[in-house]
């Protein structure tokens, strides 16, 4: 089984800041099956990247994502009041042990 | 637009199975798989497995084989999830996750589209 491992555990940042949330692997993810999820407070999940670096439908520019193997990185590059919540990354490239990040969340300094 | 409405919250004592339901519209519901997904009180993400609702075929995470149940209903484009021998500590939010991809490709794995969840309780 593939563990995900997110850092920073949570991330104080203002609005208008940038921020760089990380997800690294236990071992390389084939083909950048890596996806990552917003989720705020008593809603479900909602996909934001997919095949480590294509945004989802609906999903706005300043989230981008990137890396291969091991190394992936979600970025916000301009935090709007909307997406202070909690971050989980996800392979899907063992598939079907699918596996999870433990999350980020992302708080209002 | 694609949408998935699950049923309603449960209480169960331990022991006991539970069955919930994720009817599915907006979509050809043969085409896609549907997972998934249950989070603890306050903890994160877990994976519980997914069905081809076309096939009906079937794979679990490890963790859960032989006490999880995903079947289908294609006559009402409904997934159900059954889990047996609750523990408390299956008390936890289940959603069902509409796959991105369609079921003729050979990548599965990301949830698209969610329901809203569904909260079982374990408790005596």
């Amino acid at each position: 089984e593939i563990v995900l491992t997110q850092s920073p555990g949570t991330l104080s940042l203002s609005p208008g800041e940038r921020a760089t949330l990380s997800c690294r692997a236990s071992q390389s993810i084939s083909s950048g099956f890596l996806a990552w999820y917003q989720q705020k407070p008593g809603q479900a999940p909602r996909l934001l990247i997919y095949g480590a670096s294509s945004r989802a439908t609906g999903i706005p520019d300043r989230f981008s994502g990137s890396g291969s193997g091991t190394d992936f990185t979600l970025t916000i590059s301009r935090l709007e009041p909307e997406d202070f919540a909690v971050y989980y990354c996800q392979q899907y490239g063992s598939s079907p042990r699918i596996t999870f990040g433990q999350g980020t969340r992302l708080e209002i300094k | 637009q694609v949408q998935l409405v699950q049923s309603g919250a449960e209480v169960k004592k331990p022991g006991a199975s539970v069955k919930v339901s994720c009817k599915a519209s907006g979509y050809t519901f043969t085409g896609y798989y549907i997972h998934w997904v249950r989070q603890a009180p306050g903890q994160g993400l877990e994976w519980v497995g997914w069905i081809n609702p076309n096939s009906g075929g079937t794979n679990y995470a490890q963790k859960f084989q032989g006490w999880v149940t995903m079947t289908r209903d294609t006559s009402i484009s409904t997934a159900y999830m059954e889990l047996s021998r609750l523990r408390s500590d299956d008390t936890a939010v289940y959603y069902c996750a509409r796959d991105l991809y369609p079921t003729i490709t050979m990548v599965r794995g990301v949830g698209v589209a969610w329901g809203q969840g569904t909260l079982v309780t374990v408790s005596s």
